[in-house]
């Protein structure tokens, strides 16, 4: 099993641009989510997604777009890149049938806005 | 709403040293309760979780217990290893949502030799 896997590793938009990232899983989890990571901030959530056609929006949705037509796919939209959105984005997912959820996470896609 | 608050870093110590970094949540309910970590460049990685109260989550000589009287699940290693040098988060749950995690800031741990 390849787990979460994202693409790009890397990107530089210029600001205005808009760009989608990749995220799958192999893992057959119904739930997906995006973060991003800023210093001194942890991890806050942006997007996540309960089942294919299904998503809600977490902590920061603002400036993002997301929407889940597979159980395996979760890609993030930027419409219109901004410099505050200059951050490292992480994808992860789980699943329900876990009581716990133990969450799995890609390796992160890390986003500059110039 | 759900909040993680653990100490700032980065934590320096010594190979052998003992660590703790400290956890604190504000939660409705009974949360579950994880520590992860991120090596340099990586996504984040399951330390150790516990689900109910008094339980002890450990994993790779790491240890957390979950203590509801005092709403702390603080992480601690008998002695730190170089190889131990990276940014644990602690995250909570909520089971009333879906899967839904919230981080507390980070703490950087480097160990030199």
């Amino acid at each position: 099993n390849a787990g979460v896997t994202q693409t790009p590793k890397f990107q530089v938009l210029k600001t205005g641009q808009s760009m989608t990232l990749q995220c799958a899983q192999d893992m057959n989890h119904e739930y997906m989510s995006w973060y991003r990571q800023d210093p001194g901030m942890g991890l806050r959530l942006i997007h996540y997604s309960v089942g294919a056609g299904i998503t809600d929006q977490g902590e920061v949705p603002n400036g993002y777009n997301v929407s889940r037509s597979t159980t395996e796919d979760f890609p993030l939209r930027l419409l219109s890149a901004a410099p505050s959105q200059t951050s490292v984005y992480f994808c992860a997912s789980s699943s329900l049938a876990v009581s716990y959820n133990e969450q799995f996470f890609g390796p992160g896609t890390r986003l500059t806005v110039l | 709403g759900d909040s993680v608050t653990q100490m700032e870093g980065p934590v320096t110590l010594s190979e052998e040293a003992f660590l703790t970094i400290n956890c604190t949540y504000t939660a409705t309910g009974y949360p579950s309760l994880f520590w992860y970590v991120q090596y340099p460049g990586e996504g984040l990685q399951l330390l150790l979780k516990a689900t109910k109260a008094d339980d002890k989550g450990s994993n790779k000589g790491f240890e957390a217990t979950y203590r509801k009287e005092t709403t702390s699940f603080h992480l601690e290693k008998g002695s730190v290893q170089v190889s131990d040098s990276a940014v644990y988060f602690c995250a909570l749950s909520d089971r009333s949502g879906y899967s839904t995690l919230t981080f507390g800031k980070g703490t950087m741990l480097l160990v030199s030799p």
